[in-house]
């Protein structure tokens, strides 16, 4: 069973665009939705966090949405570069576990 | 601190031999996962020690995975024999805090 759902696969922007990618959880005891940055060789690296007590958290140019009724959780990425070119994972963990369940990844690819 | 630092960065090794992938957690981590990535099944969670304590291997695909933490900063996973359907990148990561797992670089393990 696969318990966080993520989609697209695979997501191709304009340079400058907006880059969004979306996650859907079925386990109602997630309360940590982590995403992280993999750059090909590269190991995933947390890139932003939120938890289900706020809908939205900001960095910089990357916003996650969160809808705690849909269970459904969102990475937008403002401005979209090159250099954001990756794999992007969503992820959720559970009360007291350190534990992450991983979404499949998308393939991101900002063309100039 | 150097990060997690896996050893070795890539494996080639014949159906049936031992294959030995060996961790070292970031300093002071209490967690640490062991990972496996493939195009088909993105990231897996094989197992996971809490203070050198396996707390849940339920992901181990079979009898031939076997992993240990001697101590808190060395572990290994072992795959004994080897099949070429454990070819993949198997990845090692640590935390201190919830949800937030710091990945080494990887094993690229290749088995012909």
């Amino acid at each position: 069973q696969q318990q966080v759902k993520q989609s697209p696969q695979s997501l191709i922007v304009q340079k400058g665009g907006i880059s969004i990618i979306n996650c859907a959880y079925e386990n109602t005891a997630f309360d940590y939705f982590p995403w992280y940055q993999q750059f090909p060789g590269k190991g995933p690296a947390l890139l932003i966090a939120i938890r289900p007590d706020v809908s939205e958290k900001k960095e910089g140019r990357f916003t996650i949405s969160f809808n705690k009724s849909a269970k459904q959780f969102s990475l937008h990425i403002m401005d979209s570069q090159p250099g954001d070119s990756a794999t992007y994972f969503c992820a959720a963990s559970g009360a007291g576990s350190y534990q992450l369940t991983f979404g499949k990844g998308t393939k991101l690819s900002v063309i100039p | 601190d150097a990060g997690v630092i896996q050893s070795p960065r890539h494996e080639v090794t014949e159906m049936g031999q031992e294959v030995t992938l060996r961790c070292k957690p970031i300093s002071g981590h209490n967690s640490l996962f062991w990972y496996r990535q493939t195009m088909m099944r993105g990231l897996e969670l094989l197992i996971y020690f809490n203070n050198n304590v396996p707390i849940d291997d339920s992901g181990m695909p079979e009898d031939r995975f076997s992993a240990k933490m001697p101590n808190a900063s060395f572990s290994t996973l072992k795959i004994q024999p080897s099949e070429p359907r454990d070819s993949a990148v198997y990845f090692c990561a640590s935390s201190s805090t919830r949800g937030e797992a710091f990945f080494g670089q990887g094993t690229r393990l290749t088995v012909v």
